[in-house]
């Protein structure tokens, strides 16, 4: 079955940086985008961004540029979203999800990335 | 701009049934939607996608006591013999060429 594993929770200090991984198995991994969508404690979904997984070519969305990087390693079906120079305000959980004809029809579990000093 | 609209919270009874609702803005009236089901504490479910004409797929073991249906520029989740684990947000999705977009979300109690 399609299944999407993310790495664990992260607490990082502010001004470092996080990379959170998401580990694709059960399908064609090059045939569907990955998208990042960040939740905010007690807010709604927020959309990031997506990475085409053959080219490697990353779109960020609005609000989403600058301190982010999407990349990829097809060798592991593995695509990463990296943050830098975090503040307080990124602490959310970010969620990788399989995107195609049926928008994000499997999701990653979440990974926490809490940012305090 | 793409945009869609929820309530932010519904309530129903144990048993009974509800109806959410998500909006598409002027213009958008032909996009298919998603919604998705996040449980307390839980990741984001696929539960089905909605077409124009009210079609819908459904993701794998959902429920026959969810449906979806369409009209206009509306979409709509219907959860029929409402149980305590449906008690959870539900979120209208939809993407264009290269964009997602998502409903702030509704918030179901069931009483």
């Amino acid at each position: 079955q399609v299944q999407l594993v993310q790495s664990g929770s992260e607490l990082k200090k502010p001004g470092a940086s996080v990379k959170v991984s998401c580990k694709a198995s059960g399908y064609i991994f090059n045939n569907y985008a990955i998208n990042w969508v960040r939740q905010a404690p007690g807010q709604g979904l927020e959309w990031m961004g997506w990475i085409h997984t053959n080219t490697g070519n990353p779109t960020y969305g609005q609000g989403f540029t600058g301190r982010l990087v999407f990349s990829l390693d097809t060798s592991v079906n593995t695509a990463y979203l990296q943050i830098s120079s975090l503040k307080a305000e990124d602490t959310a959980v970010y969620y990788c999800a399989r995107g195609g004809e049926r928008g994000g029809d499997n999701w990653g579990q979440g990974t926490l990335v809490t940012v305090s000093s | 701009q793409l945009v869609l609209t929820q309530s932010p919270s519904a309530s129903a009874s144990l048993g009974a049934s509800v109806k959410l609702t998500c909006a598409l803005s002027s213009g958008h009236s032909r996009f298919a939607i998603a919604w998705l089901q996040q449980q307390p504490e839980k990741g984001p479910r696929f539960l089905m996608k909605i077409n124009t004409d009210g079609s819908h797929i459904k993701g794998d073991g959902i429920p026959d006591r969810f449906s979806g249906s369409s009209s206009g520029a509306e979409r709509y989740l219907t959860i029929s013999s409402l149980q305590s684990e449906d008690e959870a947000d539900y979120y209208c999705q939809a993407w264009g060429t290269g964009i997602w977009v998502f409903g702030g979300g509704t918030k179901l109690t069931v009483l």
